[in-house]
């Protein structure tokens, strides 16, 4: 069964709302998680790493104010996509590292702005 | 950017081994080969992953070159379900633990009946 759970699987919303996305590692403690986003017929790309307790450290060009991440625990990290447009519609994947280095991905999210 | 090329596809067919390549010639001492597998929609699976040594697991087997250059994901009898996108990653960070995954392209394999 799945290790890495993500919540909602899909999600449509409305411009200029926002919408918050969960990782749940399920049956271990991960310290770091990784976002990923993936638009179609692409590759991931990595967004950001978060860390448990501190800020999260984005890749270059992923604005932190618009994809605000959340790491309060050893089994959950948040995603929020704020004020969202069209153009973040995407399928968001989160990943977590367990501590022997092994990282597991979660099912991912499609996120559809109207 | 990604430190790994892979041809963009590849067939094969059912039954048959499916033998995919990965150019990694920057890689690091203390960096790991990773592959992981993509099908449509779904989030990555992992396959297997290596340092120096082969590596064999239920699912395929890793052959790393010598010098660590390149490396092979055989799948040894393909089957219409190993259809998906191959992912070959070298692992940043160093060691085996907490080093962030940087996609490529990766390889679109197709198992044909």
């Amino acid at each position: 069964g799945a290790v890495v759970s993500q919540h909602p699987s899909r999600v449509i919303c409305k411009s200029g709302t926002s919408v918050k996305i969960e990782c749940r590692s399920l049956d271990f403690q991960a310290t770091t998680m990784f976002w990923y986003r993936q638009f179609p017929k692409q590759s991931l790309m990595l967004m950001a790493t978060s860390n448990e307790g501190s800020k999260a450290t984005y890749e270059q060009g992923v604005e932190k104010d618009k994809f605000l991440i959340n790491h309060a625990s050893l089994t959950l990290s948040t995603l929020t996509v704020t004020s969202a447009h069209p153009e973040d519609s995407s399928f968001y994947i989160c990943s977590a590292s367990s501590a022997t280095g092994e990282l597991f991905f979660g099912e991912g999210s499609r996120l559809t702005v109207l | 950017d990604a430190k790994t090329t892979q041809p963009p596809s590849m067939d094969c067919a059912e039954g048959r081994a499916a033998n995919l390549p990965c150019n990694h010639s920057t890689i690091s001492g203390n960096e790991y080969v990773y592959w992981y597998r993509q099908i449509h929609s779904q989030g990555p699976q992992y396959i297997i992953h290596g340092l120096k040594n082969n590596e064999t697991n239920e699912m395929a087997s890793l052959i790393i070159t010598e010098d660590r250059k390149s490396s092979t994901l055989i799948l040894p009898h393909a089957t219409l379900r190993d259809t998906a996108v191959y992912y070959c990653i070298v692992r940043l960070g160093g060691g085996n633990q907490g080093g962030k995954l940087i996609f490529g392209q990766g390889t679109e394999l197709s198992v044909k009946p």
